[in-house]
This record gives C-alpha cells, sequence and structure tokens, in this order.
C-alpha cells in the first residue's frame, strides 16, 4: 500500500510561535505533495500543493509567507505555520501523490491549537 | 469554479438498513470522481475511485456510481454497520491530482 505519515498528530503552543509539521511518504516517492486545512464540521480546503525541488503553489487567499512549504525530497513535506496566532488553530492533513495524475494518500492530520 | 455539494449533511440509520449518499458537482469535466472516509480526528480513506469514462466501482458493501453529464455521483451502502459510522466525502479531480471536497455526510449507524 501506500502510507504517509504525519508528524505530530498534535500540538498545542502559545501565540506567537512557529510550528513545523512533517509529511513524510513512507513506502513510495511523491513527486506532489499537498496540504489542506480543515475547519470542525467543514471540509477539506487546500491550501498549497508542492513539488519535490521547486516553490509551492499556493491557493488564493492562503499567505505564503505565514504557512512556509518545504517540499525538499521525493518523501519529506513540511509545513510551517510562523508566528501562530488562534485563529490558526485547526485540523491540517497532508496528503501524497506519486506523479500529479496519480490518487492522493493521506496522512492522518495534525491538530493545531494556538492559546 | 468547480463547487461540490453532497446530501445528506447527516444519516442516521439503524443497523442493517441500505442507504445512499449523495454527492453533485457543477462542472461536468472532471478527470475522476473519489469517495472517502473520515474518522473523528482521523484523515481520509480512500473508499473508491471512479475514472470519468467509468459509470460505477464497487468494493465489498460500497458501490459508487457516476453520471458525469448531470454532475452526479452516490454512494450506495449495502447492510450497513456500527462501523460504517464515520463522515463520508466526495471529491472530484478535474485534472492531474488537484482535488475539490463536498462538505461530507456524517453517517450514524445505530445498532
Amino acid at each position: 500500500g501506500a502510507v504517509v505519515s504525519q508528524h505530530p498528530s498534535w500540538v498545542i503552543c502559545k501565540s506567537g510561535t512557529s510550528v513545523k509539521i512533517e509529511c513524510r511518504s513512507l513506502d513510495f516517492q511523491a513527486t506532489t505533495m499537498f496540504w489542506y486545512r480543515q475547519f470542525p464540521k467543514q471540509s477539506l480546503m487546500l491550501m498549497a500543493t508542492s513539488n519535490e525541488g521547486s516553490k509551492a503553489t499556493y491557493e488564493q487567499g492562503v499567505e505564503k509567507d505565514k504557512f512556509l512549504i518545504n517540499h525538499a525530497s521525493l518523501t519529506l513535506s513540511t509545513l510551517t505555520v510562523t508566528s501562530a496566532h488562534p485563529e490558526d488553530s485547526s485540523f491540517y492533513i497532508c496528503s501524497a501523490a506519486r506523479v500529479l495524475d496519480q490518487p492522493q494518500h493521506f496522512g492522518d492530520g495534525t491538530r493545531l491549537s494556538i492559546l | 469554479k468547480q463547487e461540490v455539494t453532497q446530501i445528506p449533511a447527516a444519516l442516521s440509520v439503524p443497523e442493517g438498513e441500505n442507504l445512499v449518499l449523495n454527492c453533485s458537482f457543477t462542472d461536468s469535466a472532471i478527470y475522476n470522481l473519489q469517495w472517502f472516509r473520515q474518522d473523528p480526528g482521523k484523515g481520509l480513506t480512500s473508499l473508491l475511485l471512479i475514472q470519468s469514462s467509468q459509470r460505477e466501482q464497487t468494493s465489498g458493501r460500497l458501490n459508487a456510481s457516476l453520471d458525469k453529464s448531470s454532475g452526479r455521483s452516490t454512494l450506495y451502502i449495502a447492510a450497513s454497520q456500527p462501523g460504517d459510522s464515520a463522515t463520508y466525502l466526495c471529491a472530484v479531480n478535474p485534472s492531474g491530482s488537484r482535488l475539490t471536497f463536498g462538505e461530507g455526510t456524517q453517517l450514524t449507524v445505530n445498532p
């Protein structure tokens, strides 16, 4: 199967802290990784698409300086929420695809709570 | 802009019932459509993927249909079980891997 691991699964931190979330494809190489945000009782909203070795493509309304994405290898992408504030509290989910037109495999998500 | 709508938003049924979840999308130019399951506080598990050229896909007690011209898909669950309780998400893929999700149907199967 295709396994995607996301870490940490849950984080609580103070306002103003920067938080890094990792997304790893464990048994396949992922050319493309996606980052989503999900608010309670709402669906997933795509934040950005990252391709290995190049800059991420952000969706309209997502601040690229706020949500830093790095996809330096074929098995790892990171999302850093910089200077996090309570309104950034959400469930963040990553997914990975072998190549752009292949199905996405999802991680288990990260619950981020900013106090 | 593609919009995906799922009806009903929530559904509660007794164990053993057959049920249908509905998904509609506004732009019929899709590459494929996928149904996912999400348990509380968890990521997504892919259930069925239907390519644009296909009419349906089956896996065990699940059957998904696709009518691209009318912008509709249904997920049929036979002989529902309490373990089927989860949120079911429909997602359409206009091209490549980009997905647009519906807001989901929260299913509760009561023992």
